[in-house]
């Protein structure tokens, strides 16, 4: 079983829709937990992290997280052409402070 | 404020030789991780520098090894080169809090 795991997708969505990506993770001991962006390229940028469960709200970007089910979830409001790129989800057991990512999902945002 | 960054950019060694790549971490950080992105595989923890020691490291074989030196800036080492090691080397660095910052890469092609 992967520490992480994502659906690769592609997910495609029109511009101004709501994109919905997911995350489970296998370890119940994961503490910290951050949602990467990595635009074709280039390498990952860090947009959203959540320590405690519930929802994070920062800009268009809202990370969800229920630990109970090891779920994480990045919902992009009004989506943009330039939202289009691969999101990585990563999880930090705090113990030996290593983290572990899932493989991206694929978004992509159609004019 | 300067972000992280890697040297080289890109790099072609051939089966046996060994590689050695290098990474700044942003200014007051004091942690560097380093990870392994192969085609299609999601990011791989390789290592991790904390005040100059080593405090964890991933699933990969001994030929992997590095050093952070007393400015925090980090060396990553890769002897006996394999074609398997042909991937992208990202650093990121670290002030302790979980969030980590990645510079842009070494592309290494092992012929």
């Amino acid at each position: 079983q992967k520490e992480v795991e994502q659906n690769s997708g592609p997910l495609s969505v029109p511009e101004g829709a709501i994109a919905s990506l997911n995350c489970t993770y296998s370890d119940r001991g994961s503490q910290s937990f951050f949602w990467y962006r990595q635009y074709s390229g280039k390498s990952p940028e860090l947009i959203m992290s959540i320590y405690s469960n519930g929802d994070k709200e920062d800009g268009r970007f809202t990370a969800q997280l229920n630990k109970a089910s090891q779920y994480v979830s990045l919902l992009i409001r009004d989506s943009q052409p330039s939202d289009s790129a691969t999101y990585l989800c990563a999880v930090n057991r705090n113990t030996g402070n290593q983290f572990y990512f899932g493989t991206g999902t694929s978004l992509t945002v159609i004019p | 404020e300067a972000g992280v960054t890697q040297s080289p950019t890109h790099l072609i060694k051939t089966r046996g030789q060994q590689a050695t790549l290098r990474c700044s971490p942003i200014s007051g950080h004091t942690s560097v991780y380093w990870y392994q992105q192969a085609l299609g595989l999601g990011l791989q923890f390789l290592l991790w520098y904390d005040e100059g020691e080593e405090r964890n490291r991933g699933n990969f074989p001994p030929r992997f090894s590095g050093r952070q030196f007393p400015n925090y800036s980090s060396e990553l080492n890769v002897n006996a080169l394999e074609l398997e090691d042909s991937a992208l080397y990202l650093c990121a660095s670290s002030l302790g809090d979980w969030r980590e910052y990645f510079g842009p890469g070494t592309r290494l092609t092992v012929l």
